[in-house]
């Protein structure tokens, strides 16, 4: 079993609608959460991170972290053309000397 | 801000050459790391440099070999490339704590075909 597992997608959805973007993971001791956004040809970028159970809200994304269910997600509200990507998610523990895993991520395209 | 920078973007190389992927920061990050994307892998770590001087192993390490001489540069080396090896190459660099997160700076990769 990987230790961070995440659907690959593809996901289409048209433009407006709200996208639920999901990973779950193994190892209760990961404690930082992050999501990247990576366009076409591009290096992944850093877009949200938390370390902590709850909601962390930045303008139209919303980062949702349920360490009991082991189950993170990013809900992207308005969602528009320019999001079309593929979002990544990364976990770490915050004991030593660990590195982040990644998920596999998800490509998303938003249709307008 | 240049941030990470990454040569060449490009490279189609006959298998058994050597060859070096170069990765320049100008954050003064004192971490630096090596990965590999593949299509339903996703990003997998080959080596990482916590500072200076210091370097490790990651999860696909194997055919590859880095140096870190100083905190800006972190090349990455293919002694004897394979076609497996080919590939998207990612450079990234954080400002590492022990005991801290993570948060990593990604270069634009370099995107390599070993035939």
């Amino acid at each position: 079993q990987k230790e961070v597992e995440q659907d690959p997608g593809p996901l289409s959805v048209p433009e407006g609608a709200i996208v639920s973007l999901n990973c779950t993971y193994s190892n209760s001791a990961f404690q930082y959460f992050m999501w990247y956004r990576q366009y076409s040809r591009k290096g992944p970028e850093l877009l949200m991170y938390t370390y902590s159970s709850g909601n962390k809200e930045d303008g139209r994304f919303t980062a949702q972290v349920d360490k009991s269910s082991k189950y993170i997600s990013l809900f992207i509200r308005d969602s528009q053309p320019s999001d079309s990507a593929t979002y990544l998610c990364a976990i770490i523990s915050n004991f030593g000397n660990e590195k982040l895993t990644f998920g596999t991520g998800t490509r998303l395209t938003i249709i307008p | 801000t240049a941030g990470i920078t990454q040569a060449p973007t490009s490279q189609i190389l006959a298998a058994g050459r050597s060859m070096t992927l170069r990765c320049t920061q100008d954050m003064r990050h004192n971490a630096m790391y090596w990965y590999r994307q593949d299509l339903g892998l996703g990003l997998r770590l080959i080596h990482y440099s916590n500072t200076a001087g210091t370097t490790g192993k990651g999860e696909v390490p194997d055919g590859y070999s880095v140096s870190r001489a100083n905190t800006d540069d972190f090349p990455l080396t293919l002694a004897s490339a394979v076609p497996s090896q080919t590939s998207v190459y990612f450079c990234a660099s954080s400002d590492y704590v022990t005991g801290g997160a993570d948060t990593q700076y990604f270069g634009p990769g370099t995107r390599l075909t070993v035939l």
